[in-house]
């Protein structure tokens, strides 16, 4: 079956814009997670999702927020773009919480100038 | 509170040679504990993880690693390194009673360099 797909693969942005980005979990994974990639601050999670609410949340400011379809598929959004928020964002998927295994996709590659 | 401390943030070895990556992890619930590999512009993939059970676990690619509570380590092993281990690994600790995997502390990573 298909993995977990994020599109798009690379966004180039300009600071001040906002950005959308989209994951579509594996077909009958109901639990989404999102991760920031950075050579700085290394993967850092930034919010899980289940049954279309948020469970957790990382400690990011509120420019960051995401939602979660009722067919499990998930967006994050960035607004007011700075550039410290270049980044590959990463997406996994598991079954259900409290799994003990998540699947990741390729990721989004946010570039902001 | 959980984190992970890997020590090396980048391991040389020989083709052939034995893989040890170092994971240390400190968590305050039971935890659930991975390595993943990524490759350039990829993202992550599972290789092994430990949830309850047996302590030695094996992975894919003949990877294996062994849980040992009293050390708090979950180091990374392969007998012999093939050119194609070369990549970043990730060691992770989640809360097996809450989130699990869908809430991952992640270590900051080791590059694997085999030298031909």
């Amino acid at each position: 079956k298909a993995g977990v797909t994020q599109t798009p693969r690379y966004l180039i942005k300009t600071r001040g814009q906002q950005v959308t980005l989209s994951c579509s979990p594996i077909s009958g994974h109901r639990s989404v997670s999102w991760y920031q990639q950075t050579p700085g601050q290394g993967l850092q999670f930034l919010f899980e999702y289940f049954s279309e609410t948020q469970r957790n949340k990382g400690n990011f400011p509120g420019r960051f927020s995401g939602r979660q379809f009722s067919n499990s598929r998930s967006e994050m959004n960035v607004s007011t773009l700075e550039l410290g928020d270049s980044a590959l964002y990463l997406c996994a998927s598991s079954l259900q919480r409290g799994s003990a295994e998540a699947f990741f996709g390729q990721g989004t590659r946010l570039t902001v100038v | 509170a959980q984190s992970v401390t890997q020590l090396g943030s980048h391991v040389s070895v020989s083709e052939g040679a034995l893989v040890l990556l170092r994971c240390n992890y400190s968590s305050s619930v039971p935890p659930y504990l991975f390595w993943y590999v990524q490759y350039p512009n990829q993202g992550l993939q599972l290789l092994l993880k430990y949830t309850t059970g047996a302590t030695l676990v094996k992975g894919i690619n003949g990877f294996e690693a062994e849980f040992k509570k009293s050390e708090t380590s979950f180091h990374l092993t392969k007998p012999s390194a093939h050119m194609s281990d070369a990549a970043e690994y990730f060691c992770a600790v989640s809360d097996r009673m809450g989130s699990g995997a869908n809430n991952l502390f992640f270590g900051t990573g080791t590059r694997l360099t085999v030298i031909p």
